[in-house]
Parts: C-alpha cells; structure tokens; sequence
C-alpha cells in the first residue's frame, strides 16, 4: 500500500525557536495533504487542508501565521511552527490523499511528536 | 518489518453486531488506537488499548491480545449512521502510529 512519511518522529526544542515538519508521499503524488494535531487518547483534530501550488487553507481557530504550511511539491508538504510554545506541544499527523483508479483514498503519516520546553 | 492487517471491507445488517479483527506487527509496543473515519472527515478517537482484554465504551468494545498482536472492534446495536472506515493504529516503541488501510464498514438496512 502507498506509504506516508514524517521527519522527524519526534523533536524536543526551545521555547521560541521554530520546528520544521515534513510530510512526504513515498510512492505517489498527493495534489492534497492534511494536517492533523492530536492530543492524547482524543480525536485527530485537523488543522489545515494542503494544496500543492496553492495557499493551505485553515481550520477555525488556527492561526496560519503559527503554523506555516507549503506543498512544495506532489510529494511534499511541510508544516512550520513559528515561536513554538509549551502548549504547542503536541503529537502532529499528516495524511496524503491518493486519486486513482476511480478511488479516493488517505493514507497517514507516523506522526510527529513535538515537545516544547 | 512492521505490518497491520485488517480486513478491506464489511457489511453488515442494522441492528447487528460485528467485529472487525486487527492483527499487527511492530517493532515495539505502546498500545493501539482504533478510530473511525467518515468520508471527507478526520478520524473520530474510539479507543486505546494498551493492557491485554477487553474494553467496553458503550455499544463500542475493543479486545487486545498483545501476545498475539490481535485486536478487534466489536459494534453492537449496528445503526446506519456507524457506516464509516475504522482504522486499526498500533503504536511502536517510539511512539510513532503505524497505520492499517482501514475496514470499509458497510449497514445495511
């Protein structure tokens, strides 16, 4: 089956500095990607929908401006947490969004773990 | 390598019961998720089993066996309304999700 990466798996870093997520489809192209933050034991709550070669569009109550995002590529997309905080601390999924074949599917990144200090 | 394995597709009767069966390998273990995913939605938390047995939310129970690498949903009281994929998502020893494809969970009337 298609294959979804993140890099990296896990990041523990400052209070202020930025951290940088990527999201690649291995073995396709994803014109769509999704963002997603989970916290513990809850449901993946999206963030923002990623459009290769167009702006990402945002979910309410998210700032774009925190959380930066670029589809780069069909196969890239990454997600960039300016001025990180302690409660931005957070497990962080993408997917990727497969059309072919007449089917419509997402398949999920490992997630990222990010750890605020 | 790490695998998860969990039937393509279901169907099954309104009113019914059904389990769906997850059998995963990882490096590691600390413990699997099940959630459920309506289309064009993000995946809906169901459970998290991280001790062996079964654990009962409402007309959702989810069983782990981590000496088998086996899990299940298990639905009663099937409604119309629980036609959704359901993802199976054990976590390995970095705590990173690895993800089976899904059961396509069909009811019928």
């Amino acid at each position: 089956g298609a294959v979804v990466s993140q890099h990296p798996s896990w990041v523990i870093c400052k209070s202020g500095t930025s951290v940088k997520i990527e999201c690649r489809s291995l073995d396709f192209q994803a014109t769509t990607m999704f963002w997603y933050r989970q916290f513990p034991k809850q449901s993946l709550m999206l963030m923002a929908t990623s459009n290769e070669g167009s702006k990402a569009t945002y979910e309410q109550g998210v700032e774009k401006d925190k959380f930066l995002i670029n589809h780069a590529s069909l196969t890239l997309s990454t997600l960039t947490v300016t001025s990180a905080h302690p409660e931005d601390s957070s497990f962080y999924i993408c997917s990727a969004r497969e059309l072919a074949g007449g089917s419509d599917t997402q398949y999920f990144g490992p997630g990222t773990r990010l750890t605020v200090l | 390598g790490q695998n998860i394995d969990q039937p393509t597709e279901m169907t099954a009767t309104e009113g019914a019961i059904v389990q769906i069966n997850c059998t995963y390998q990882t490096s590691g273990f600390n413990g699997l998720f099940w959630y459920q995913q309506h289309a064009g939605e993000a995946p809906t938390f169901l459970s998290y089993n991280v001790l062996d047995g079964l654990e009962e939310k409402g007309r959702f129970s989810s069983f782990l066996s981590r000496s088998k690498g086996y899990s299940y949903l298990l639905l009663k009281e099937l409604q119309m309304k629980d036609s959704a994929s359901y993802l199976c998502a054990p976590q390995d020893s970095n705590y990173q999700l690895i993800w089976g494809a899904g059961t396509k969970l069909i009811i019928k009337p």
